[in-house]
């Protein structure tokens, strides 16, 4: 069965410190990867997403994250962090070929960023 | 969120009483979802929709069911509501397997 796992229900990172949400997957065919983010009272907001091609993708707000196929992972990352950035970020897989849109959602995992 | 709208935002009901959540969306995509969220859960999709004519169980879809009314709406009802669908809903679309564009959500409490 396909899976994603978000093995950190919370990140604390300190304003201007680079920051890692860690994100693992599961699939039997070749993923399609998303990363959301969740403010507050707010649905949620596409981020970026890897489909083929380059290992690291960019995306908005200054994330990007890389997919490793090896490791079966695709970790959110930015290189300073701002206290703005706090909020719930999801990671999100479907499937190619065959590809029906469905989303599978790891569980969440909140970033909190200090000043 | 503009693009993707959703009614009412907040609901309290009672055990047994059927409700409904509207979804409306402008972004002309075909292909639209329910979603519920629960904390530390993720979101689980409850159905999903291709177009007009196409209606597909998600993985949670016990107890809802839907209605796609036109390419711009899709609605979520509960039958009998129960306290165990006590949630915050989602609506989302997408063109084709690309990203999904979300709703802001309803939070639903069932007392």
């Amino acid at each position: 069965a396909q899976s994603v796992a978000q093995p950190e229900d919370q990140v604390n990172v300190a304003e201007g410190n680079p920051l890692t949400v860690k994100c693992t997957y599961s699939v039997s065919g070749n993923p399609y990867l998303f990363w959301y983010v969740q403010y507050p009272n707010r649905g949620l907001q596409f981020l970026l997403k890897y489909i083929t091609g380059d290992n690291l993708v960019k995306g908005s707000y200054g994330f990007e994250a890389e997919f490793n196929k090896s490791q079966t992972s695709f970790h959110l990352k930015k290189p300073s962090a701002l206290v703005s950035d706090s909020a719930l970020y999801f990671c999100a897989v479907s499937l190619w070929p065959g590809n029906t849109g469905k989303l599978i959602f790891g569980q969440g995992t909140t970033l909190q960023v200090k000043p | 969120d503009a693009d993707v709208t959703q009614t009412p935002r907040n609901r309290i009901t009672k055990t047994g009483k059927r409700i409904m959540l509207e979804c409306s969306q402008t972004k002309g995509h075909d292909r639209m979802y329910w979603y519920r969220q629960d904390p530390g859960l993720g979101l689980r999709l409850i159905y999903y929709s291709f177009d007009v004519k196409d209606i597909n169980k998600g993985e949670i879809s016990d107890g809802y069911s839907v209605s796609r009314q036109a390419q711009a709406k899709f609605s979520l009802s509960l039958e009998s509501a129960i306290p165990n669908q006590t949630a915050l809903y989602f609506c989302a679309t997408s063109d084709m397997g690309d990203e999904q564009y979300f709703g802001p959500g309803t939070r639903l409490t069932v007392t």
